[in-house]
């Protein structure tokens, strides 16, 4: 079975720095999706940014990108310049392209010191 | 486009109540998707429908949940008889195929 494991329960940033966020999962396929979505108190699941397993290239999103790494099976968000409105939780998921349930990590809690 | 639509926002049921959350998905979409998120938790899948079919609850409690999705209407996820260990954050999500749009979720308080 699939899991992803978000091992950084809260992590803090200063104002304008950068910050990464770790992810693993753990997956027998070789062709999937990957994602980081952003919880904000409003609750609202925004996507931030998707990578697909058989891409090489790095997703970048304007100030975020990732850091994909197949073969240690590691998905880590980087956010540069961070935002007071950066604010939020961020959730990594999975998904088989074949299937369409999104595994979900537990959560990263991001605080961005002013 | 408004978006997924989920309401009510906040619901409070007492144990032994009905709790009734509806999903309006985006224009056009017609696949619905329910996730629960307890307290400090990611989401968990509950159930996949498409209008008048349900394809896969195998994340759906054995007992007390039931969920719709009619030809007219919103969808529907029903809890009957609550208790407070349902107390969560529901969230619907929809698709036209694989990308995902999700609401802003109801979160069911159970007293």
């Amino acid at each position: 079975a699939q899991t992803v494991t978000q091992s950084q329960p809260e992590m803090s940033v200063q104002e304008a720095e950068t910050v990464t966020l770790s992810c693993t999962y753990d997956t027998s396929e070789s062709d999937y999706y990957l994602f980081w979505y952003k919880q904000p108190p409003s609750r609202q699941m925004i996507l931030v940014i998707r990578q697909e397993a058989y891409k090489q290239q790095n997703a970048t999103e304007n100030r975020f990108s990732v850091n994909f790494q197949k073969a240690a099976k590691s998905f880590s968000l980087k956010i540069s310049d961070s935002q007071l409105g950066d604010a939020a939780m961020y959730f990594c998921a999975y998904r088989n392209p074949l299937h369409y349930q999104l595994i979900w990590g537990a959560g990263t809690k991001l605080i961005i010191k002013p | 486009n408004a978006g997924v639509m989920q309401n009510p926002r906040h619901l409070v049921r007492r144990r032994g109540q009905e709790a009734r959350l509806r999903c309006s998905p985006m224009k056009g979409h017609s696949h619905v998707y329910w996730y629960r998120q307890l307290p400090e938790e990611g989401l968990k899948f509950m159930v996949y429908l498409q209008k008048e079919n349900i394809i896969d609850e195998s994340g759906m409690p054995k007992e007390r949940f039931s969920a719709e999705f009619p030809k007219e209407g919103p969808s529907i996820l029903r809890i009957q008889q609550v208790v407070r260990g349902d107390s969560a954050a529901y969230f619907c999500a929809s698709s036209l195929r694989y990308g995902y749009t999700f609401g802003s979720g109801t979160r069911l308080t159970v007293v």
